[in-house]
Protein backbone atom coordinates (compact mmCIF):
# COMPACT_ATOMS: atom_id res chain seq x y z
CA UNK A 1 0.00 0.00 0.00
CA UNK A 2 1.29 3.59 -1.23
CA UNK A 3 2.03 6.32 1.83
CA UNK A 4 -0.22 8.07 0.14
CA UNK A 5 -2.58 7.57 -2.70
CA UNK A 6 -4.13 9.38 -5.65
CA UNK A 7 -6.70 8.53 -8.56
CA UNK A 8 -4.02 9.61 -11.39
CA UNK A 9 -7.41 10.35 -13.60
CA UNK A 10 -7.99 12.08 -15.63
CA UNK A 11 -11.41 13.64 -14.18
CA UNK A 12 -13.04 15.67 -16.24
CA UNK A 13 -15.48 17.84 -15.41
CA UNK A 14 -17.39 20.84 -17.30
CA UNK A 15 -16.61 24.52 -16.82
CA UNK A 16 -18.66 26.14 -13.96
CA UNK A 17 -18.89 22.39 -12.11
CA UNK A 18 -17.39 21.39 -8.52
CA UNK A 19 -14.30 19.01 -9.39
CA UNK A 20 -13.50 16.99 -5.85
CA UNK A 21 -9.73 15.46 -6.00
CA UNK A 22 -9.33 12.98 -2.78
CA UNK A 23 -6.46 11.41 -0.96
CA UNK A 24 -6.07 9.03 1.22
CA UNK A 25 -2.74 8.16 3.07
CA UNK A 26 -1.59 5.42 5.62
CA UNK A 27 0.34 6.76 8.57
CA UNK A 28 -2.05 7.41 11.04
CA UNK A 29 0.33 10.28 12.64
CA UNK A 30 0.10 12.43 9.91
CA UNK A 31 -0.43 16.23 10.97
CA UNK A 32 0.33 18.34 8.35
CA UNK A 33 -1.43 18.07 5.08
CA UNK A 34 -1.35 19.97 1.62
CA UNK A 35 -2.90 20.40 -1.84
CA UNK A 36 -0.71 21.28 -4.65
CA UNK A 37 -1.24 22.38 -8.10
CA UNK A 38 1.44 21.68 -10.91
CA UNK A 39 0.86 22.62 -14.46
CA UNK A 40 2.56 20.46 -16.76
CA UNK A 41 6.42 21.14 -17.29
CA UNK A 42 5.90 23.39 -14.31
CA UNK A 43 6.88 23.22 -10.85
CA UNK A 44 4.37 22.45 -7.48
CA UNK A 45 2.66 25.31 -6.54
CA UNK A 46 1.14 25.16 -2.95
CA UNK A 47 -2.98 26.11 -2.73
CA UNK A 48 -3.82 24.46 0.69
CA UNK A 49 -2.39 23.49 3.93
CA UNK A 50 -4.86 21.86 6.65
CA UNK A 51 -4.16 20.75 9.92
CA UNK A 52 -7.43 19.95 11.85
CA UNK A 53 -10.39 18.07 11.19
CA UNK A 54 -12.80 19.96 9.02
CA UNK A 55 -13.20 22.44 6.56
CA UNK A 56 -10.90 25.37 5.48
CA UNK A 57 -12.05 27.47 2.36
CA UNK A 58 -10.25 29.87 0.35
CA UNK A 59 -11.77 31.32 -2.24
CA UNK A 60 -13.38 28.78 -4.80
CA UNK A 61 -11.17 26.19 -2.95
CA UNK A 62 -12.42 23.79 -0.15
CA UNK A 63 -9.98 21.14 2.09
CA UNK A 64 -11.55 18.40 4.02
CA UNK A 65 -10.01 16.37 6.42
CA UNK A 66 -11.41 13.68 7.92
CA UNK A 67 -8.18 12.31 9.93
CA UNK A 68 -10.40 9.12 11.46
CA UNK A 69 -10.78 8.02 7.63
CA UNK A 70 -7.42 8.68 7.36
CA UNK A 71 -8.31 11.15 4.19
CA UNK A 72 -8.41 14.56 2.75
CA UNK A 73 -10.23 16.10 -0.18
CA UNK A 74 -10.03 19.05 -2.72
CA UNK A 75 -13.17 20.66 -3.55
CA UNK A 76 -12.78 23.27 -6.34
CA UNK A 77 -16.16 25.20 -7.31
CA UNK A 78 -16.83 26.98 -10.38
CA UNK A 79 -14.37 24.86 -12.14
CA UNK A 80 -12.66 26.85 -15.02
CA UNK A 81 -10.48 25.97 -17.74
CA UNK A 82 -7.22 27.49 -15.97
CA UNK A 83 -7.72 24.71 -13.81
CA UNK A 84 -6.58 21.94 -15.33
CA UNK A 85 -3.67 20.59 -13.94
CA UNK A 86 -2.09 17.92 -12.06
CA UNK A 87 -2.82 17.94 -8.42
CA UNK A 88 -0.33 16.82 -5.62
CA UNK A 89 -1.47 16.00 -2.14
CA UNK A 90 0.96 16.00 0.10
CA UNK A 91 1.56 14.62 3.87
CA UNK A 92 3.88 15.22 6.69
CA UNK A 93 4.21 13.43 9.95
CA UNK A 94 5.59 16.52 12.03
CA UNK A 95 8.66 16.27 10.63
CA UNK A 96 10.17 17.76 7.58
CA UNK A 97 9.67 15.39 5.04
CA UNK A 98 6.77 15.56 2.66
CA UNK A 99 5.42 12.42 1.09
CA UNK A 100 3.61 13.14 -2.02
CA UNK A 101 0.90 11.28 -4.07
CA UNK A 102 1.53 10.89 -7.51
CA UNK A 103 -1.14 13.22 -8.42
CA UNK A 104 -4.82 13.91 -9.95
CA UNK A 105 -4.81 15.13 -13.35
CA UNK A 106 -7.76 17.46 -13.72
CA UNK A 107 -9.46 18.59 -17.01
CA UNK A 108 -12.10 21.40 -17.16
CA UNK A 109 -14.03 21.33 -20.20
CA UNK A 110 -14.35 24.49 -21.49
CA UNK B 1 10.45 38.35 -6.48
CA UNK B 2 12.06 36.36 -3.67
CA UNK B 3 10.91 33.18 -4.68
CA UNK B 4 12.74 30.01 -4.86
CA UNK B 5 15.57 30.20 -7.66
CA UNK B 6 17.01 27.21 -9.85
CA UNK B 7 19.38 27.02 -12.25
CA UNK B 8 20.08 25.95 -14.97
CA UNK B 9 15.75 25.28 -16.18
CA UNK B 10 17.32 22.62 -18.48
CA UNK B 11 20.78 21.03 -18.52
CA UNK B 12 21.77 18.55 -21.13
CA UNK B 13 24.59 15.76 -20.54
CA UNK B 14 25.80 13.11 -22.17
CA UNK B 15 26.33 9.37 -20.31
CA UNK B 16 29.33 9.63 -18.27
CA UNK B 17 29.28 13.91 -17.79
CA UNK B 18 28.27 15.35 -14.51
CA UNK B 19 25.48 17.48 -13.42
CA UNK B 20 25.24 20.39 -11.15
CA UNK B 21 21.93 21.77 -10.36
CA UNK B 22 21.88 25.03 -8.26
CA UNK B 23 19.26 26.48 -5.85
CA UNK B 24 18.56 29.61 -3.60
CA UNK B 25 16.15 29.65 -1.12
CA UNK B 26 13.97 32.09 -0.70
CA UNK B 27 14.70 35.19 1.46
CA UNK B 28 14.75 34.81 4.80
CA UNK B 29 14.17 30.60 4.46
CA UNK B 30 17.45 28.49 6.10
CA UNK B 31 16.15 25.13 4.84
CA UNK B 32 16.60 23.39 1.05
CA UNK B 33 14.39 20.21 -0.02
CA UNK B 34 15.46 18.35 -3.31
CA UNK B 35 13.26 16.67 -4.94
CA UNK B 36 12.95 14.43 -8.32
CA UNK B 37 10.40 13.72 -10.53
CA UNK B 38 9.85 11.13 -12.96
CA UNK B 39 7.55 11.64 -15.86
CA UNK B 40 4.16 10.57 -14.90
CA UNK B 41 5.25 9.75 -11.02
CA UNK B 42 5.05 11.55 -7.59
CA UNK B 43 7.70 13.87 -6.12
CA UNK B 44 10.31 11.65 -4.02
CA UNK B 45 12.40 13.39 -1.45
CA UNK B 46 15.72 12.81 -2.15
CA UNK B 47 17.93 15.40 1.05
CA UNK B 48 16.95 18.11 3.44
CA UNK B 49 20.05 20.71 4.19
CA UNK B 50 20.57 23.74 6.18
CA UNK B 51 23.24 26.07 6.04
CA UNK B 52 26.61 23.43 6.20
CA UNK B 53 24.54 21.01 7.11
CA UNK B 54 23.15 17.82 5.53
CA UNK B 55 20.12 16.80 7.82
CA UNK B 56 18.72 13.81 6.14
CA UNK B 57 20.44 11.92 2.60
CA UNK B 58 18.05 9.43 3.61
CA UNK B 59 16.43 9.76 -0.09
CA UNK B 60 19.36 10.01 -1.96
CA UNK B 61 21.00 7.43 -4.26
CA UNK B 62 24.27 6.14 -2.52
CA UNK B 63 26.43 6.23 -5.36
CA UNK B 64 27.17 9.71 -7.71
CA UNK B 65 24.61 12.01 -5.95
CA UNK B 66 25.82 14.48 -3.31
CA UNK B 67 24.19 17.63 -2.21
CA UNK B 68 25.81 20.70 -0.23
CA UNK B 69 24.63 24.45 1.06
CA UNK B 70 27.60 26.09 1.79
CA UNK B 71 27.86 29.17 4.31
CA UNK B 72 27.58 31.01 1.11
CA UNK B 73 26.05 30.64 -2.05
CA UNK B 74 23.08 28.19 -3.66
CA UNK B 75 22.50 24.69 -2.49
CA UNK B 76 23.74 22.45 -5.13
CA UNK B 77 23.10 18.87 -5.94
CA UNK B 78 25.87 17.37 -7.92
CA UNK B 79 25.54 13.86 -10.16
CA UNK B 80 28.27 12.27 -11.11
CA UNK B 81 28.32 10.27 -13.85
CA UNK B 82 25.51 10.62 -15.16
CA UNK B 83 23.09 7.84 -16.81
CA UNK B 84 19.90 7.87 -19.02
CA UNK B 85 17.65 7.02 -15.68
CA UNK B 86 18.93 10.11 -14.14
CA UNK B 87 16.80 12.34 -16.63
CA UNK B 88 13.95 13.82 -15.07
CA UNK B 89 12.86 17.00 -13.35
CA UNK B 90 14.78 18.04 -10.13
CA UNK B 91 13.18 20.93 -7.66
CA UNK B 92 14.45 22.55 -4.82
CA UNK B 93 12.04 23.71 -2.13
CA UNK B 94 12.57 25.88 0.35
CA UNK B 95 11.47 26.15 4.03
CA UNK B 96 11.44 28.93 7.27
CA UNK B 97 13.29 27.71 10.24
CA UNK B 98 11.04 25.53 12.89
CA UNK B 99 12.02 22.75 10.46
CA UNK B 100 9.18 20.42 11.56
CA UNK B 101 6.14 22.30 10.39
CA UNK B 102 7.75 24.20 7.76
CA UNK B 103 5.83 25.03 4.71
CA UNK B 104 8.07 24.21 1.39
CA UNK B 105 8.00 26.28 -1.25
CA UNK B 106 9.04 24.97 -4.88
CA UNK B 107 11.35 26.24 -7.59
CA UNK B 108 10.79 26.17 -11.02
CA UNK B 109 13.19 22.88 -11.46
CA UNK B 110 15.94 21.84 -13.37
CA UNK B 111 15.05 19.56 -16.00
CA UNK B 112 18.03 17.37 -16.44
CA UNK B 113 18.31 15.42 -20.11
CA UNK B 114 20.87 12.33 -20.25
CA UNK B 115 21.93 11.55 -24.11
Amino acid sequence: QKEVEQNSGPLSVPEGAIASLNCTYSDRVSQSFFWYRQYSGKSPELIMSIYSNGDKEDGRFTAQLNKASQYVSLLIRDSQPSDSATYLCAVNRGTYKYIFGTGTRLKVLA
Amino acid sequence: NAGVMQNPRHLVRRRGQEARLRCSPMKGHSHVYWYRQLPEEGLKFMVYLQKENIIDESGMPKERFSAEFPKEGPSILRIQQVVRGDSAAYFCASGGTSGSTDTQYFGPGTRLTVL
